[in-house]
């Protein structure tokens, strides 16, 4: 078990750049879902895969935001034309079954300037 | 928005005391998880509360489902250091699969 893999762990961009995230969860886990934090807040809910299907879509995941599952194994997360106010902490979850708890990434800190 | 009341919302305590944190909610839950955050790293899962009622231990931690399913404890006995962080509930709303975060609660251990 290596745990949940999330990359780059730091990313610095210029308002306006897209930018992407990837996630390569537990191997054996199907369930896959992505958060973003912000400073002082708990994780928010932003999507949610089974195997290669997005089953679930927060309000939070603005028309800039995609996510893909393409083979059901590792995942991706993009911003396009990113703004200010995406400057979050983003973070992957992976679960064999939702009510054994998620296992969390350490997260890929946005910052945008 | 969040629909997690957690309190307090920050503690300071001496080493060796006992601590405890908990959670409301208006709306009745089916699964209430306790995390801990360190700064610059994702939450790790303390304890998982599947049923009304249930009292759950894992070391020094214990933890309990509140029986109107609308609100959770956490206990922490004998602090150290190294419980320093800050400790989120989070909750599975009916048969929504995404967990619904408190905001946290920052735990302070002076020695």
């Amino acid at each position: 078990d290596t745990g949940v893999s999330q990359d780059p762990r730091h990313k610095i961009t210029k308002r306006g750049q897209n930018v992407t995230f990837r996630c390569d969860p537990i191997s054996e886990h199907n369930r896959l879902y992505w958060y973003r934090q912000t400073l002082g807040q708990g994780p928010e809910f932003l999507t949610y895969f089974q195997n290669e299907a997005q089953l679930e879509k927060s309000r939070l995941l603005s028309d800039r935001f995609s996510a893909e599952r393409p083979k059901g194994s590792f995942s991706t997360l993009e911003i396009q034309r990113t703004e200010q106010g995406d400057s979050a902490m983003y973070l992957c979850a992976s679960s064999y079954r939702e009510y054994y708890g998620y296992t969390f990434g350490s997260g890929t800190r946005l910052t945008v300037v | 928005g969040q629909q997690l009341n957690q309190s307090p919302q920050s503690m300071f305590i001496q080493e060796g005391e006992d601590v405890s944190m908990n959670c409301t909610s208006s709306s009745i839950f089916n699964t209430w998880l306790w995390y801990k955050q360190d700064p610059g790293e994702g939450p790790v899962l303390l304890i998982a509360l599947y049923k009304a009622g249930e009292l759950t231990s894992n070391g020094r931690l214990t933890a309990q489902f509140g029986t109107t399913r609308k609100d959770s404890f956490l206990n922490i006995s004998a602090s150290i250091p190294s419980d320093v962080g800050i400790y989120f509930c989070a909750g599975l709303l009916g048969s929504a699969r995404q967990l619904t975060f408190g905001s946290g609660t920052q735990l302070t251990v002076l020695p």
